[in-house]
Parts: C-alpha cells; sequence; structure tokens
C-alpha cells in the first residue's frame, strides 16, 4: 500500500496566486481529513469529508480556502488568492473510521507552502 | 472545545526511559492516542489505548492512562536516536482527533 500520498511536497507561490493541493487517500478509506500545521497553533483540522462529502468544514479559514473530494480517491484543497499567513504544512489524511469507531488516521507527508 | 496539553521539550540520553505526558479535557473520549512526527514527515500512529483500559504495553512503548485526572503518558524505554522527534498526543471525540502541540523528544549520546 503506498499511504496516502500528497502533491506537490513543496509549493512557492506569491501572494495572490492560485494554490492547489492534492491528496490520494488510501484505497478503501471513506474519511479524509485536511490537516494545517504551524509553529504557533499547531495542527488544525480544515475539513473532513465522509464518501466524499463534506461532513464538517468549520475549520476552513475563510472564504479563500474550498475544498473537494469529486471521487473516493482525490481530494483537493485551493486556497484563492493567496496570502503570506496561508504560509504553513498541510496534511491530508485518511481513515476507515466511521466516527464510532477507532479513528486511525494515516497521514501524507504533507505540503509545505511557502506564500511570498 | 477539547484541549489537549503536553510538554514542548523532553532531552533524555540514550538508553534512557523517556516518558512524555499528556493532559486532555474531554471525559467522553473513547481513545486516546500517541502519533509520531519525524522531520519533514507526516504524523505516524504509534500507539493508542482504549478508555477503559489504565495500561498498553506494545514492545518498548508502554501507555499509561489515568481518566479520573485526564492524564495519559507515553514511556519509551531504551530510547535510541532513532526515537528523536515530536510526539503527539490525541484524543478522539465524535469523528475528530484534537491534538496536543507536540512534545519534542531529543535523545543525546
Amino acid at each position: 500500500d503506498a499511504g496516502v500520498i500528497q502533491s506537490p511536497r513543496h509549493e512557492v507561490t506569491e501572494m495572490g496566486q492560485e494554490v492547489t493541493l492534492r491528496c490520494k487517500p488510501i484505497s478503501g478509506h471513506n474519511s479524509l481529513f485536511w490537516y494545517r500545521q504551524t509553529m504557533m497553533r499547531g495542527l488544525e483540522l480544515l475539513i473532513y469529508f465522509n464518501n466524499n462529502v463534506p461532513i464538517d468544514d468549520s475549520g476552513m479559514p475563510e472564504d479563500r480556502f474550498s475544498a473537494k473530494m469529486p471521487n473516493a480517491s482525490f481530494s483537493t484543497l485551493k486556497i484563492q488568492p493567496s496570502e503570506p499567513r496561508d504560509s504553513a504544512v498541510y496534511f491530508c489524511a485518511s481513515s476507515s473510521g466511521t466516527g464510532a469507531t477507532n479513528e486511525k488516521l494515516f497521514f501524507g507527508s504533507g505540503t509545505q507552502l511557502s506564500v511570498l | 472545545g477539547e484541549d489537549v496539553e503536553q510538554s514542548l521539550f523532553l532531552s533524555v540520553r540514550e538508553g534512557d526511559s523517556s516518558v512524555i505526558n499528556c493532559t486532555y479535557t474531554d471525559s467522553s473520549s473513547t481513545y486516546l492516542y500517541w502519533y509520531k512526527q519525524e522531520p519533514g514527515a507526516g504524523l505516524q500512529l504509534l500507539t493508542y489505548i482504549f478508555s477503559n483500559m489504565d495500561m498498553k504495553q506494545d514492545q518498548r512503548l508502554t501507555v499509561l492512562l489515568n481518566k479520573k485526572d485526564k492524564h495519559l503518558s507515553l514511556r519509551i524505554a531504551d530510547t535510541q536516536t532513532g526515537d528523536s522527534a515530536i510526539y503527539f498526543c490525541a484524543e478522539s471525540y465524535d469523528y475528530k482527533l484534537s491534538f496536543g502541540a507536540g512534545t519534542t523528544v531529543t535523545v543525546r549520546a
């Protein structure tokens, strides 16, 4: 199993540009999570999908952030327009849990985003 | 909200035991977890404990849970240089995991 695959590993962009982060969850997992990690705020849950449906997006910072999961094997997180304060490591994680069971999350390697 | 607190740093000599402590707030958490993050990598599940257990041992890892005090600890026996990493405690509520800030463990020779 290849695990959770994220791309790109690193992204450097200029303020105002659109950024798209990609994630392929582990095959068979029905839950997908996007997290953001910064020194100041630690790990923050941005959005949670279950069976491709967004269940909780209360962690999405503002309207500049959007996430989609068009099918069970692919998800995107888009920032438009990007700002320097969006600089962080963005992780995608998947699990086979449903919330009522043991949520063992499997994380991707993350995308290091730098907005100049 | 749910808060998980950990000490930020731990320095330990190679071969000694490491103990990382964590406190959590949600008494209804069913499972509590320890994740490890190595530089440049994502979080990796190390171990977890069901809330009705007091202790769980897995090779060099021992997890202790004091549900009354909402205190969780991870003991690493015979700490090695490869154990240098950030360790995150997490509690589950609904479908979410709430993570602590992470404890950076540095193993010195």
